[in-house]
């Protein structure tokens, strides 16, 4: 079992709609939880970042991370064309040089 | 600041034929690591180092050799290139004390 485990879907929505991207994890030690957005044929770069438990919103975009159930959440209200990528999770216990467990991504496609 | 840079964009290499990625990062990070990335297994930590003259093993190093003579470069190179090391190439960096990874847009490598 990895110690992160997101669903690589395809997922496929309209313009609009409302996101829900999930991840679990396994090493109850993670306390620092990063989502990434990766764009076809692009390197990935920071979308969100959480320490320990709580919800934390920028714009459009809301990370949760529920510790008690292992459960990371990225949620994208009024979705875009633009919104259209590969979504990863990551975390680490700030430990260990800091090193990310990664996520395998979620592929989204947003369509108008 | 141009971030981090990968050369080249594109290779494609002979079974056992070597060569070096280059990686370079103009924001003063210690931190850098070297990814690859397939479809299925997600971002996986080739190697890593924390510093000028420090570098240490990730997850898949093997066939894979690094340096890190200074602060701004970090160059991987494949030893005797096989078709299993056919990949997408990340460059990342960030900075002592923070979790916010930079990464370059990638070398795509295809060993034939």
């Amino acid at each position: 079992q990895k110690e992160v485990e997101q669903d690589p879907g395809p997922l496929s929505v309209p313009e609009g709609a409302i996101v829900s991207l999930n991840c679990t994890y396994s090493n109850s030690a993670f306390q620092y939880f990063m989502w990434y957005r990766q764009y076809s044929r692009k390197g990935p770069e920071l979308l969100m970042y959480t320490y320990s438990s709580g919800n934390k919103e920028d714009g459009r975009f809301t990370a949760q991370v529920d510790k008690s159930s292992k459960y990371i959440s990225l949620f994208i209200r009024d979705s875009q064309p633009s919104d259209s990528a590969t979504y990863l999770c990551a975390s680490h216990n700030a430990g260990n040089n800091r090193k990310l467990i990664w996520g395998l991504g979620t592929s989204l496609a947003v369509n108008p | 600041n141009a971030g981090v840079t990968q050369t080249p964009k594109f290779q494609v290499l002979k079974t056992g034929q070597s060569m070096t990625l280059q990686c370079a990062q103009d924001m003063n990070h210690e931190y850098m690591s070297w990814y690859r990335q397939d479809p299925g297994m997600g971002l996986r930590l080739i190697h890593y180092s924390v510093g000028a003259g420090i570098t240490d093993q990730g997850e898949v190093p093997n066939g894979y050799n690094v340096s890190r003579s200074t602060t701004e470069d970090f160059p991987l190179r494949l030893l005797s290139a096989a078709p299993s090391q056919t990949s997408v190439y990340f460059c990342a960096s960030r900075g002592t004390g923070t979790d916010t990874q930079y990464f370059g847009p990638g070398t795509r490598l295809t060993v034939l």
